[in-house]
């Protein structure tokens, strides 16, 4: 198993600029979600998603677009790039109640995102 | 809502010594789930140990315990034999009924020292 991957690993984008980060988990775990990481921060939920077409917001979505078509596949989309939207982005997975990986929330190696 | 504290900016340990890591959680639902993560300067989030809010005995994984408190509502991190790769930080974090989010606190940031 691959787990959770992301890509890019690294990204510099100029304000205003669009582009979609990609996430995917081969576990066949329904629920799935991205955080974003700011300097000596923990980790917020910008959206999540308990299964494939079934998106919800976290605590910091303006910005963000996300879709969940398959149930491998979770990418966020940002609309219009801003500043503040430098971060470390991470998404993770984790199987539903009464899946063997239930009690483990799994993260991909994360994307580093800068915008000037 | 849920919420984490983790009160311990950064704290020091001795190598080969127990180092207890605080966490206290808000939640108003019935069940929820606690997880500790380690965060080493290499960026990757590694999961440590989980406790359900309904298991009977502590959660332990190896040199990795948790000392669950469900009146308290705390939930802390025992680490014993601290090594030198120990030192990292340390995410305390929540699920509740909406099992596909978690709820993160601040972190603490351990050393260890030889």
């Amino acid at each position: 198993n691959a787990g959770v991957t992301q890509t890019p690993k690294f990204q510099v984008l100029k304000t205003g600029q669009s582009m979609t980060l990609q996430c995917a988990q081969d576990m066949n775990h329904e629920y799935m979600s991205w955080y974003r990481q700011d300097p000596g921060m923990g980790l917020r939920l910008i959206h999540y998603s308990v299964g494939a077409g079934i998106t919800d917001q976290g605590e910091v979505p303006n910005g963000y677009n996300v879709s969940r078509s398959t149930t491998e596949d979770f990418p966020l989309r940002l609309l219009s790039a801003a500043p503040s939207q430098t971060s470390v982005y991470f998404c993770a997975s984790r199987g539903a109640s009464g899946d063997p990986s239930y009690n483990e929330q799994f993260f991909g190696p994360g994307t580093r995102l800068t915008v000037l | 809502a849920q919420k984490i504290t983790q009160t311990q900016p950064g704290m020091f340990v001795q190598e080969k010594e127990a180092v207890t890591l605080d966490c206290t959680y808000d939640t108003s639902d019935p069940s929820y789930g606690l997880f500790w993560y380690k965060q080493p300067s290499s960026g990757e989030m590694i999961f440590l140990i989980y406790q359900g809010s309904y298991d009977q005995q502590n959660a332990t994984e190896g040199r990795y315990s948790l000392n669950f408190q469900k009146a308290r509502k705390s939930a802390n991190l025992v680490i014993s034999a601290s090594q030198l790769g120990d030192s990292a930080m340390y995410f305390c974090a929540i699920s509740g009924t909406s099992y596909g989010k978690l709820t993160f606190g601040q972190g603490t940031i351990l050393t260890v020292h030889p």
